[in-house]
């Protein structure tokens, strides 16, 4: 069965300091990569996407980066936290089962507190 | 890209009742999803029904769609105290790249 990993699970970081998080994916080959943020009480909002192998899809302009340097493997930076970057981040996988027809799957998310 | 708003956004009931929460979307659509999230944790994937079914079941849960009013419902029947959580919807058009859009979901509360 296929399973996600993200880690860490919470993380406490100052403005201005650097920001790296990691999600892998297991028991899949060639998935879709998604990286989600969620503030308190709302929605998720799309950060980014990838379809493959460093291809990557940006949806919102802001300080933070993704890179995928292996199929299943998905990495979410940034140079210099700002306050507006705490949330809830989730990586996402999608899988194909049928023609046209993709089933999407979370981690377990990450918390970042940017103090 | 597409995206689902949730209908109510706030949900209280007694355990023992139904639920019901509605998701409208705006164009047309390949298949439509819906998630659950417990406080602090990740997305847990429900059901998804395409857009050639109307009705699909799972356990305690039915999906309906109606593409003519691009609108779907989920509904929890018996509910528990376990079910309290927030309820997403994410829908994708045809073709192209998954690139599912969420709205803020409704949070259902199931008091014991």
């Amino acid at each position: 069965s296929q399973t996600i990993h993200q880690w860490p699970a919470t993380l406490v970081q100052p403005v201005g300091s650097p920001l790296s998080l990691e999600c892998t994916v297991e028991g899949t080959s060639n998935p879709n990569l998604y990286w989600y943020r969620q503030a308190a009480g709302r929605g998720l909002q799309l950060l980014f996407y990838s379809v493959g192998i460093g291809q990557i899809s940006s949806e919102v302009p802001q300080n933070l980066s993704a890179s995928r340097p292996q199929d299943r493997q998905f990495i979410l930076s940034s140079k210099k936290l700002l306050l507006s970057d705490s949330g809830f981040y989730l990586c996402a996988w999608s899988v194909l089962i049928g023609t046209g027809y993709r089933e999407q799957y979370f981690g377990p998310g990450t918390r970042l507190t940017v103090t | 890209s597409q995206q689902g708003e949730e209908d109510p956004q706030a949900l209280s009931i007694q355990e023992g009742e139904n639920a019901t929460m509605n998701c409208s979307y705006k164009t047309s659509i390949n298949n439509l999803q819906w998630y659950r999230q417990n406080s602090g944790r990740g997305l847990v994937h429900l059901i998804l029904i395409r857009s050639n079914e109307r009705e699909k079941h799972s356990g305690r849960l039915r999906v309906t769609l109606d593409t003519s009013k691009k609108s779907s419902s989920l509904l929890i029947t018996a509910s528990r105290a376990a079910d309290t959580a927030s309820y997403f919807c994410a829908t994708d058009g045809p073709g192209g790249s998954y690139i599912p859009t969420f709205g803020r979901g409704t949070s259902l509360i199931v008091h014991p």
